[in-house]
């Protein structure tokens, strides 16, 4: 089975601070991808990467980046955290060539205050 | 650009009871569909899909889906729904772009609830 693994499930912070969400997979997808979920909203993209060191913005970019050194890793980062970004946070994996499926890990929730 | 519409934000169903949840996709080509499930405090679980084929499409636990072009819609079904059903669905559509990567555009979510 398909496996995405995000370092945190549950995440304090205050606003200011740089948070790294990180995530990893292990059945080699170039693809990979970074979701917020809020309520009512859904799922809203916030980067995509379908290669090491390449990286595209989604629909929410702002606020956050993202880096890709290693093609089982994608990090999340917010380079200074604020109170309306706190959120649950979803990593998911994708393997090219036409499917579009996602393998999704459990979602890290963000708190700032 | 492709959006997905999930009319329901809530549906309540007997348990036993039959189940059909919503789903309508704006794409301009034949779209790739699926319907996920998020049980609380999970992350997202394949359900089913549909690539091409037989517009029925079976999935896990039980769920079927249909798609119907002429109606734009991808609407999930279950005969029986059981206490254990009881998540958030969600409904996406995907994309593949000629470079051969893929994104998905996801509806807003529908919270099933399931009455004893």
């Amino acid at each position: 089975d398909v496996k995405v693994t995000q370092s945190s499930r549950y995440l304090v912070k205050r606003t200011g601070e740089k948070v790294f969400l990180e995530c990893v997979q292990d059945m080699d997808h170039e693809n990979m991808f970074w979701y917020r979920q809020d309520p009512g909203l859904g799922l809203r993209l916030i980067y995509f990467s379908y290669d090491v060191k390449m990286k595209e913005k989604g629909d929410i970019p702002e606020g956050y980046s993202v880096s890709r050194e290693k093609k089982e890793r994608f990090s999340l980062i917010l380079e200074s955290a604020s109170t309306n970004q706190t959120s649950m946070y979803l990593c998911a994996s994708g393997a090219p060539g036409g499917t579009g499926e996602l393998f999704f890990g459990e979602g890290s929730r963000l708190t700032v205050l | 650009a492709q959006s997905v519409t999930q009319p329901d934000i809530h549906i309540t169903v007997s348990e036993g009871a039959s189940l059909e949840l919503r789903c309508n996709y704006s794409y301009g080509a034949t779209p790739y569909l699926f319907w996920y499930v998020q049980s609380p405090g999970q992350g997202l679980q394949l359900l089913l899909k549909y690539f091409s084929g037989d517009t029925l499409v079976q999935g896990i636990k039980g769920f079927e889906a249909e798609f119907k072009r002429s109606q734009s819609s991808f609407n999930l079904r279950k005969p029986s729904v059981h206490w254990s059903d009881a998540a958030e669905y969600f409904c996406a559509v995907g994309l593949v772009l000629n470079s051969g990567y893929s994104t998905l555009t996801f509806g807003k979510g529908t919270m099933l609830l399931v009455s004893p």
